[in-house]
């Protein structure tokens, strides 16, 4: 019955290095999102998953940035190269509901605070 | 494109007194309405949705939220605020057609309820 759960919760990194992101969502949620809050602006969408359709990376701000998910479960976020303005909370949300139906609610991980120096 | 407009980025209210969060949004199809809560160091939460029916949803806790389909808005109420409301809030919208799963986030409101 645990929620969904998001690792590290903090990460402090170099400009330049790579960082990995982790989000265990909801047993039997399709669903992922991966959101990036910036102070002022809000939540950003960065991509999305579904079952075993493709992804919607639509949202990822460069090329820097990848996420996969394995076996329809454990996602991970990378960043490679990171920049100072990377430098965000990364939040994860995982959705009940097959398809593609926006009227269910997501459930959010407690997110990671990336700071990059 | 959709969006999500959250006029008041904070708002201070004290203890007891009503407080109205307010919120627009652009869209030319139907839609889904989200309100989530954000306390520090947390994930956001759902606190009420509006999916079809009554416009007017409420949560447990008090809060409640009318959808107005003429003027497009999803404004959040609370007639008699406590501390513990002190967070930030979202709304958000989803299209109601087949095919969405996209969800559009305001940029919230910080909530500071004081004693």
């Amino acid at each position: 019955g645990a929620g969904v759960s998001q690792s590290p919760s903090n990460k402090v990194t170099e400009k330049g290095k790579d960082v990995e992101l982790r989000c265990d969502p909801i047993s039997g949620h399709t669903a992922l999102y991966w959101y990036r809050q910036s102070l002022g602006q809000g939540l950003e969408f960065l991509i999305y998953f579904q079952g075993n359709s493709a992804p919607d990376k639509s949202g990822l701000p460069s090329d820097r940035f990848s996420a996969e998910r394995t076996g329809g479960s454990v996602s991970t976020l990378t960043i490679q190269r990171t920049q100072q303005e990377d430098s965000a909370v990364y939040l994860c949300a995982s959705r009940a509901g097959r398809g593609t139906s926006g009227r269910n609610e997501q459930f959010f991980g407690p997110g990671t605070r990336l700071t990059v120096l | 494109a959709q969006s999500v407009t959250q006029l008041d980025s904070q708002v201070p209210v004290f203890e007891e007194a009503p407080v109205e969060l307010r919120c627009n949004y652009s869209s030319s199809v139907s839609v889904y309405l989200f309100w989530y809560v954000q306390y520090p160091n947390q994930g956001l939460q759902l606190l009420l949705k509006y999916l079809s029916g009554s416009t007017l949803v409420e949560s447990i806790n008090g809060f409640e939220a009318e959808f107005n389909k003429s003027q497009t808005s999803f404004h959040l109420r609370k007639p008699s605020v406590h501390i513990s409301d002190t967070a930030e809030y979202f709304c958000a919208v989803s299209g109601a057609t087949s095919g969405t799963y996209k969800y559009i986030f305001g940029t919230g409101t910080r909530l500071k309820v004081l004693a």
